[in-house]
């Protein structure tokens, strides 16, 4: 059974530029929540998607924005681009809810 | 805000001992605790989790006690092996509001198995 599936793995961009990241969970599940892993602030919830619907946000600004299709497979963007978005960003899929979270290899973004 | 505090920072055991990372969460409606381990350029994985209707489970090398008028949790780690070596995580979540408000993390512990 694959994992979940990150792509791509690595991206370089400029601040103010937008950048789109793409998860595709594991084969079944329905929700995909994404988190954002850097050395200071650890690993934050950026928010969760269930059947095409965000159902929850963390507490991040209105850059962050995400989608799911009828597939499941999810999309995560940032736009006007910051130093501080460098991250690496985690996409965790489960059938639902937060119970057996797996998660991708993530996206390592870097901002210059 | 909901926090969960994890400690030690970083934990150095010798090969075969036992390894002990401990949490303590502050939001009572949390009802789901796992614990991940995660390797330098992977993400996290998923190691073993608990519910606070048990206070202990046990898969493998790998236990968890879970003290729940302590509201606190730890991992531990018997006959402790160089491959352990690496970040774990402890979580807590809360699956009862109606989807995933996502899982609070704790800072992390670095741990590194001397041979």
């Amino acid at each position: 059974k694959a994992g979940v599936t990150q792509t791509p793995r690595y991206l370089i961009k400029t601040r103010g530029q937008q950048v789109t990241l793409s998860c595709s969970p594991i084969s079944g599940h329905r929700s995909v929540s994404w988190y954002q892993q850097t050395p200071g602030q650890g690993l934050q919830f950026l928010f969760e998607y269930f059947s095409e619907t965000q159902r929850n946000k963390g507490n991040f600004p209105g850059r962050f924005s995400g989608r799911q299709f009828s597939n499941s497979r999810s999309e995560m963007n940032v736009s006007t681009l910051e130093l501080g978005d460098s991250a690496l960003y985690l996409c965790a899929s489960t059938w639902t809810g937060n119970t057996e979270a797996f998660f991708g290899q993530g996206t390592r973004l870097t901002v210059v | 805000q909901q926090q969960v505090k994890q400690s030690p920072q970083s934990l150095i055991v010798q090969k075969g001992g036992i390894s002990i990372i401990n949490c303590a969460y502050e939001n009572t409606a949390f009802d789901y605790f796992p614990w991940y381990q995660q390797f330098p350029g992977k993400g996290p994985a998923l190691l073993i989790a608990i519910r606070p209707d048990v206070s202990e489970k046990k898969e493998g090398r790998f236990t968890i006690s879970f003290n729940k008028s302590a509201k606190q949790f730890s991992l531990h780690i018997m006959d402790s092996q160089p491959g352990d070596s690496a970040t774990y995580f402890c979580a807590a979540g809360s699956d009862s509001g109606g989807g995933a408000d996502g899982l609070t993390f704790g800072k992390g512990t670095h741990l590194i198995i001397q041979p």
